[in-house]
């Protein structure tokens, strides 16, 4: 079955920490993994993405996230938190099987403390 | 492109109205997808289109759910009658078509209070 699965309901990091956000999935072929941010009132925008190619993935707002196909994981990354990353991040696996639906994690809520 | 539009953006009802939710997806693209989100339940999918044929409804809690997309460029979620416990944001994403991206462009989210 298909599914993600965001192990970290919240999470809180003083500014100018690094962040790492974990997610693993699991999907029966080759996935295409999301990361989207939503900030509190928002629709939720889309970070950055992994289809083929390097797994180390660069997005928008100085965002990363590895791709790595032994683990089942695509973990977010940020080497220094500004207090306005503070919003909720899903993580999502979708493709070409499944009826190109694309499965969203439960989310994690990121705290930044001063 | 002014991107995913939803509206209205904020509906109070009473319980046992009708509601109807709006979604005018970005040009050109050729699904479109219906979610609802709580704080409960998260993220969740109620239903999909593709080139305006519902392809997945499975996701639609029950009948008092129901959604059409008439032509590419606009789709409807209705309830009715309405309940207290459909009170959620519901977000209308559009998506190209598969195999040349995945990505969905999400809109800003009808928040509805039923009360």
């Amino acid at each position: 079955a298909q599914s993600v699965t965001q192990p970290d309901i919240h999470i809180t990091v003083s500014e100018g920490a690094s962040l790492e956000l974990r997610c693993n999935y699991s999907y029966g072929a080759t996935p295409y993994l999301f990361w989207y941010v939503q900030s509190p009132g928002q629709g939720l925008q889309l970070l950055l993405k992994y289809f083929s190619g390097d797994t180390l993935v660069q997005g928008i707002k100085g965002f990363e996230a590895e791709f790595k196909r032994s683990q089942s994981s695509f973990n977010l990354r940020k080497p220094s938190v500004h207090w306005s990353d503070a919003a909720e991040y899903f993580c999502a696996v979708g493709g070409n099987t499944g009826g190109f639906k694309t499965i969203f994690g439960a989310g994690t809520r990121l705290f930044v403390k001063a | 492109d002014a991107g995913v539009i939803q509206s209205p953006r904020h509906e109070v009802t009473e319980m046992g109205q009708e509601v109807t939710l709006r979604c005018k997806p970005i040009s050109g693209h050729d699904y479109l997808f219906w979610y609802r989100q709580t704080m409960m339940r998260g993220l969740e999918l109620l239903i999909y289109f593709n080139n305006n044929v519902p392809i997945d409804d499975s996701g639609m809690p029950e009948d008092r759910f129901s959604a059409k997309m008439p032509n590419a460029s606009f789709s409807t979620l209705k309830i009715q009658p309405s309940e207290p416990r459909d009170s959620a944001v519901y977000f209308c994403a559009s998506r190209p078509a598969a195999g040349i991206t995945d990505t969905q462009y999400f809109g800003p989210g009808t928040r509805l209070t039923v009360l």
